[in-house]
């Protein structure tokens, strides 16, 4: 049964700071991973996605990808208010794990 | 990445009864999945649907209860059948379009079950 965990938060930030998101996953050969933004009452929407380790930059978005611990991350800089949303990782399958809420404060 | 038209948005149904959901994409895909999202939890995988063969289900869920059409590479439907309240959730139809778009989501059906 493949697994992708996350701590389900609340992880608040206030504006402007840095949030870090974590997930880790359990099936070593996974090659596709996600991470997904869903807003209340939406559906949720692709923000990025990483395949070889490393980190790979969006504008204020990293991802992070650790296939030797099995660790994706999410760096969001300069967090905004509008950020505030819960987090999907996902791994290629499709399994999804539960969700971080993210909650950034004035 | 794909435009995903699905409905109804939303519906309230009586128990005992079956509700079909459909979601139409705007470009060929060869899979097409459907998930159910439970207030506050994450996204559950159902079935995944292949055009021209049956639907793949995970555990725990069955054809009886959710069968699933895959009629061609743009459309497909699911119906919940004999729903009981425990059915009340938001169903998701799910595609990819190819290699670093991800998996691109309908608006999603929210279902009451009375």
């Amino acid at each position: 049964q493949k697994e992708v965990e996350q701590n389900s938060g609340p992880l608040s930030v206030p504006e402007g700071a840095i949030a870090s998101l974590n997930c880790t996953y359990s099936d070593r050969g996974s090659q596709s991973f996600f991470w997904y933004r869903q807003y209340s009452g939406k559906s949720p929407e692709l923000i990025m996605s990483i395949y070889s380790n490393g980190d790979k930059e969006d504008g204020r978005f990293t991802a992070q990808l650790n296939k030797a611990s099995q660790y994706v991350s999410l760096l969001i800089r300069d967090s905004q208010p509008s950020d505030s949303a819960t987090y999907l990782c996902a791994v290629s399958g499709p399994t999804f794990g539960r969700g971080t809420s993210l909650i950034v404060h004035p | 990445s794909a435009v995903i038209s699905q409905k109804p948005s939303r519906d309230i149904c009586q128990r005992g009864t079956s509700l079909t959901i459909q979601c139409q994409v705007d470009s060929q895909v060869t899979m097409m999945f459907w998930y159910r999202q439970q207030p506050g939890q994450s996204l559950t995988l159902i079935a995944t649907a292949n055009q021209g063969s049956e639907a793949t289900y995970e555990s725990g869920f069955v054809i009886d209860k959710f069968p699933i059409s895959r009629p061609n590479l743009t459309f497909s439907t699911l119906t919940v059948s004999n729903m009981s309240p425990e059915d009340s959730s938001i169903y998701l139809c799910s595609v990819m379009v190819g290699v670093g778009y991800g998996y691109t989501f309908g608006s999603g059906t929210r279902l009451t079950v009375v």
